[in-house]
């Protein structure tokens, strides 16, 4: 079945970078692109943005912009997310999740990866 | 910029119909997806492009969309519909979700 499974948590001090993985399992990984999505706790969630799982092409949310890199290992099915300069208030739930040519819905969903910066 | 409106949350007696709305401008011209979210888990999908279920979503889940509303309906409630709902669409080369839905099961 389609899966994808994602790195554990993570606590990084301020001003630090994570970088999360997903690897995908089931599917065509060149087919489909990834989008990531954030969670902070309590909260609703953030399109953070997406990358396709054919040529690498990217498409970020423009809050992020600068800070996020998003990147795929197409031999191994993986993709990452790199986030840069981090502060407390991107302590969240990263998830990552399939999606198609574009970042149009999302199914499924990796499990989650906390991600926690101490202020 | 363009906002999803969901109300906070919804109740709903066993075995009725619980009715979660999305509003914003025109969405009915925009394709919607939902999601349903347990506590500590992940989002499933359980509505996409306005109205299709995907597979192994029951039939009591549906979705329409129309105006400036888009609606997810779930007829014969059942504890284990208890959750958050969020609605999502993906315009001007950026996503967008709704604040999310609490639904509570009396």
């Amino acid at each position: 079945q389609v899966q994808l499974v994602q790195s554990g948590a993570e606590v990084k001090k301020p001003g630090a970078s994570v970088k999360v993985s997903c690897k995908a399992s089931g599917y065509s990984f060149t087919s489909y692109g990834i989008s990531w999505v954030r969670q902070a706790p309590g909260q609703g969630l953030e399109w953070m943005g997406w990358i396709s799982g054919y040529n690498g092409n990217t498409k970020y949310a423009q809050n992020l912009q600068g800070r996020v890199t998003m990147t795929t290992e197409t031999f191994t099915s993986t993709a990452y997310m790199e986030l840069r300069s981090l502060r407390s208030d991107d302590t969240a739930v990263y998830y990552c999740a399939r999606s198609g040519w574009e970042p149009d819905w999302f199914d499924p969903w990796g499990q989650g990866t906390p991600v926690t910066v101490p202020s | 910029s363009y906002e999803l409106t969901q109300p906070l949350s919804v109740s709903v007696a066993l075995g009725q119909t619980a009715t979660i709305t999305c509003g914003g401008n025109n969405i009915g011209t925009k394709n919607v997806h939902w999601y349903q979210q347990k506590p500590g888990q992940a989002p499933v999908l359980v509505i996409y492009r306005d109205s299709n279920r995907p597979s192994g979503i029951p039939e009591r889940i549906s979705g329409s969309n129309s105006g400036n509303t888009a609606t997810l309906t779930i007829t014969r409630a059942q504890a284990g519909d208890e959750a958050d709902y969020f609605c999502q669409v993906w315009d001007s080369s950026t996503v967008l979700f709704g604040g999310g839905t609490i639904l509570t099961v009396l």
